[in-house]
C-alpha cells in the first residue's frame, strides 16, 4: 500500500527555474526521506528529515515537513538539465522487525534548456 | 567503491522457470532489502534482512524466496516465474533500518516473464 503521494505527477520547467514537489502521507512518521531516480537507474538518497525538524537544506535542495498536515515539500532551486529525474518521497513504517521505507508514486521532473 | 551490485541487469524468463537475482554490497551493511517497481507505482518491499541469517517478508512476498548466509549477499529467488512478476527489481542496503537511515540502491534488474 502506498503511504506517500507526490504532487504533481509530472512537472516541466526551464533551466534556472525552481521546482517544487509535494508529498502527502497518511499515518504518523518518525522520518521522511526524498530519493531521486534517473531514467533506468537506481534510487539515490537526497535528504532525510526527522519528525521534530521543520526544514532542512542540502545544496540547492530545501525540504520542509509539516507533521500537522502530514505533508512535505521538496524545492530544487535554480534547476539544471541534470535534475531531470523522478523524485520519490518515502516514509518510515514499522513492519514488525524493522523500520522500513514506504515509497510514494513519484514526481517526474523534466528540466529543459 | 562498488556499493550495491545487482546481476543480471536484464533477464527474460518463460512462465514457470526459476531464477535467482543476485545482490551484493561491500559496505558491511547489516540491513538489505528487495523492492519491485512497476510502471506508475513507487517501490514495493518484497523481502528484507536485518542481518545474516535473519529475513522477513515485506508487502509483496508471494512467489519469492530469500536467504542471507553472509553479510554481503542477499539473493532473491523466483520459484516459478509468472507474467505478474514482470517488473524492475531493486536491491538496497543500509547501515541501520532504512526507515531511519540512508539506503543505497543497486542499478536494478529488469525482468520480463513471457
Amino acid at each position: 500500500s502506498q503511504q506517500g503521494e507526490e504532487d504533481p505527477q509530472a512537472l516541466s520547467i526551464q533551466e534556472g527555474e525552481n521546482a517544487t514537489m509535494n508529498c502527502s502521507y497518511k499515518t504518523s512518521i518518525n522520518n521522511l526521506q526524498w530519493y531521486r531516480q534517473n531514467s533506468g537507474r537506481g534510487l539515490v538518497h537526497l535528504i532525510l528529515i526527522r519528525s521534530n525538524e521543520r526544514e532542512k537544506h542540502s545544496g540547492r535542495l530545501r525540504v520542509t515537513l509539516d507533521t500537522s498536515k502530514k505533508s512535505s515539500s521538496l524545492l530544487i532551486t535554480a534547476s539544471r538539465a541534470a535534475d531531470t529525474a523522478s523524485y520519490f518521497c518515502a516514509t518510515d513504517g514499522y513492519t514488525g522487525t524493522a523500520s522500513k521505507l514506504t515509497f510514494g508514486t513519484g514526481t517526474r521532473l523534466q528540466v529543459t534548456l | 567503491n562498488a556499493g550495491v551490485t545487482q546481476t543480471p541487469k536484464f533477464q527474460v524468463l518463460k512462465t514457470g522457470q526459476s531464477m535467482t537475482l543476485q545482490c551484493a554490497q561491500d559496505m558491511n551493511h547489516e540491513y538489505m532489502s528487495w523492492y519491485r517497481q512497476d510502471p506508475g507505482m513507487g517501490l514495493r518491499l518484497i523481502h528484507y534482512s536485518v542481518g545474516a541469517g535473519i529475513t522477513d517478508q515485506g508487502e509483496v512476498p508471494n512467489g519469492y524466496n530469500v536467504s542471507r548466509s553472509t553479510t554481503e549477499d542477499f539473493p532473491l529467488r523466483l520459484l516459478s516465474a509468472a507474467p505478474s512478476q514482470t517488473s524492475v527489481y531493486f536491491c538496497a542496503s543500509s547501515y541501520g533500518p532504512d526507515g531511519d537511515t540512508e539506503a543505497f540502491f543497486g542499478q536494478g534488474t529488469r525482468l520480463t516473464v513471457v
